[in-house]
């Protein structure tokens, strides 16, 4: 119950295109879901978080589409670029804790 | 703004030894959490602290352990290093416990055991 599934494991995406990533979840007492984004040889970087008090958040770019019944939420990336190429990590933590529990990756590879 | 800071960045040991890790905080921060990153298992969660006090522990063997000091600062510490250890240790740290406050990782420490 603790598991966040996190889908695909990698993905090729055009320079121009959107690349989207997906996260489930079955624990409901999480609250705060963030993606982080990671390149070799750094730690991960906050990308963009949100709550299940909404259903969309825009950064930018990126947009994480939430959906609590279904206990799933993406990020989207528009108009992927090659310097977005990275490992994103979906998460997910109860209020008053920074217990991440993390999804395994998905490593994306934007060609120019 | 300096960055969560954790030294060293590359560590090698030997099975069986121990190691401590370290780890300084954003300017402010008082909660420092860990993390273990490994191909096979990915981002691990290991403990969290806040104010000097664990918060929470992450389902890792007794051989790991963590403290806080009174400055934020934290250290971890691996004892009876098994080769298994090896990984990418990721402090991270924030401004308090309130809801959807980000945490900010540093750039970890790459631990070898050999």
């Amino acid at each position: 119950q603790q598991q966040v599934k996190q889908s695909p494991q990698s993905l090729i995406v055009q320079k121009g295109g959107i690349s989207i990533i997906n996260c489930a979840y079955e624990n409901t007492a999480f609250d705060y879901f963030p993606w982080y984004q990671q390149f070799p040889g750094k730690g991960p970087a906050l990308l963009i978080a949100i709550r299940p008090d909404v259903s969309e958040k825009k950064e930018g770019r990126f947009t994480i589409s939430f959906n609590k019944s279904a206990k799933q939420f993406s990020l989207h990336i528009m108009d992927s670029q090659p310097g977005d190429s990275a490992t994103y990590f979906c998460a997910a933590s109860t209020s008053g804790t920074y217990k991440y529990i993390f999804g395994t990756g998905t490593r994306l590879k934007v060609l120019a | 703004k300096a960055g969560v800071t954790q030294t060293p960045r590359y560590l090698i040991k030997t099975r069986g030894q121990q190691v401590t890790l370290s780890c300084s905080p954003i300017s402010g921060h008082r909660s420092v959490s860990w993390y273990q990153q490994t191909p096979g298992q990915g981002l691990q969660f290991l403990f969290e602290y806040f104010s000097e006090t664990q918060r929470n522990k992450g389902n890792f063997p007794g051989r790991f352990s963590g403290r806080q000091f009174s400055n934020s600062r934290s250290e971890m510490n691996v004892s009876t290093l098994e080769l298994g250890d090896s990984a990418l240790y990721l402090c991270a740290s924030s401004w308090e416990t309130g809801p959807g406050t980000e945490a900010f990782f540093g750039q970890g420490t790459r631990l070898t055991v050999v």
